[in-house]
């Protein structure tokens, strides 16, 4: 069963903490992507990586980190630097085109909630 | 800055009527319109894509129209059903500098009522 996988579904941390999301995929893309969905916000890019061991900033990266060690996993922290982190956070990956865009598969999201 | 505005925000439309949604992009430079499908609480999935070289794509009862003059495009959800139901946002990407980034717009909520 090829897919994205994202876990926890449902985080709750306190004012403070750094958590880290999870993001595995088994669809052997080389590209893997951050987004924030907020109500009326539609999806807004964190960071994204395009290889191993490189990742670029998107539109809202601050007070969140990214690693890339694996081609298959692309984890997300969000520290207490990010003032806002209550949302719900979604991965995706891809292949990377030559010329134009490819389908973006999302995983199923967790819902952070800070108390 | 690279924005896709996305309109009407909500919609109301009976069953078996004609759904249609509203994308303007100002980045020239897209490549790709994609519109993705999100039910509650699940990631956005794919429904249907085009290119700029041409001016609709069907699949189905859904239906993308692509004015590239007017910087706009559009999605047509023929004979709406219940099941359509659902938050949909456009995209506009490109593949400049070796990246590929989507920008989406802020979503449409399509409910499809008996």
């Amino acid at each position: 069963d090829g897919g994205i996988t994202q876990s926890p579904k449902y985080l709750f941390r306190k004012e403070g903490q750094n958590v880290t999301l999870s993001c595995e995929q088994n669809l052997n893309h080389d590209a893997m992507y951050w987004y924030r969905q907020d109500p009326g916000q539609g999806l807004r890019l964190i960071y994204y990586s395009q290889i191993v061991n490189d990742f670029q900033k998107g539109d809202i990266a601050e007070g969140y980190s990214v690693s890339r060690e694996k081609k298959e996993s692309f984890p997300l922290t969000v520290t207490s630097a990010q003032k806002n982190p209550t949302a719900f956070y979604l991965c995706a990956s891809s292949i990377v085109p030559i010329t134009g865009g490819n389908e973006q598969f999302f995983g199923p999201g967790t819902r952070l909630t800070v108390l | 800055q690279q924005q896709v505005k996305q309109s009407p925000q909500s919609l109301i439309v009976q069953k078996g009527g004609i759904s249609i949604i509203n994308c303007a992009y100002e980045n020239t430079a897209f490549d790709y319109f994609p519109w993705y499908q999100q039910f509650p609480g699940k990631g956005p999935a794919l429904l249907i894509a085009i290119r700029p070289d041409v001016s609709e794509k069907k699949e189905g009862r859904f239906t993308i129209s692509f004015n590239k003059s007017a910087k706009q495009f559009s999605l047509h959800i023929m004979d709406s059903q219940p099941g359509d139901s659902a938050t949909y946002f456009c995209a506009g990407a490109y593949s400049g500098a070796g990246s590929y980034q989507l920008t989406f717009g802020k979503g449409t909520k399509l409910s499809v009522i008996p």
